[in-house]
């Protein structure tokens, strides 16, 4: 079985922050996909990036960036500088390929003004 | 991106009505979509896997007689909550795979929010 562990519930900074979002998975899968969705109140899911099991290098996207560690199992998110348009629930999920996609339970960022 | 549209995006019905909720691939063929189900302040689910022309998968707790799933062309998956009560309140989001994509990349509708009064 599966399993996507997102331990922060919510987390509230102010704008400018750091902040990271952690993720832990399991599977017994040698071959898998991570990824990281933005769900904002509208409800629509924003991909943000896949990241393949055998690709363990570190990513950036201007203020984003994701550190992959499969010795720890974990896809970490960093979002730098935050903004108010940053808040958002935000979901790390495992699967893809042939299976569908198991989601955390999503941390809600809260950036104050 | 490939895109993935739903429809409707919001409806409200009564309890004991059925609804329809369509999902489309637009721009790609895609055998297989997925079905989820998030309520509020929650994660997204997996309710069942939809396979064009065959028999949709069921995950555990999911109950087939009530919620259809159709998947008669390459481009369309339909379900359909059947007898909807106030409990199947939820949004309802489906994805669809492109196989023709290294890895099978999946791409999420906009959803659909389903209110049972």
């Amino acid at each position: 079985a599966q399993k996507v562990t997102q331990a922060q519930t919510e987390i509230s900074v102010v704008e400018k922050e750091d902040v990271t979002l952690d993720c832990v998975y399991e599977t017994r899968d040698t071959t898998y996909y991570l990824f990281w969705y933005k769900q904002p109140p509208s409800g629509e899911l924003v991909f943000l990036i896949r990241r393949n099991s055998f690709d363990e290098q570190n990513e950036i996207s201007g203020r984003y960036s994701w550190n992959f560690q499969k010795s720890t199992s974990s896809f970490n998110f960093t979002i730098t500088a935050s903004q108010v348009v940053d808040s958002a629930v935000y979901f790390c999920a495992l699967g893809g390929g042939r299976r569908a996609l198991t989601f955390g339970s999503g941390t809600r960022l809260q950036v104050q003004p | 991106g490939a895109v993935v549209s739903q429809h409707p995006s919001r409806v409200i019905c009564k309890s004991g009505t059925s609804v329809k909720i369509e999902c489309r691939s637009l721009d790609f063929q895609a055998t297989t979509m997925f079905w989820y189900r998030q309520f509020p302040k929650q994660s997204l689910m997996l309710m069942a896997t939809s396979n064009e022309g065959s028999k949709a998968t069921y995950e555990q707790g999911v109950e087939k007689d009530k919620f259809l799933i159709n998947h008669a062309s390459l481009t369309l998956s339909t379900l359909t909550v059947t007898s909807a009560h106030p409990e199947d309140s939820s949004f309802y989001i489906c994805s669809a795979r492109d196989f023709r994509t290294v890895g099978y990349e999946q791409y999420f509708g906009p959803g659909t929010r389903l209110t049972v009064t």
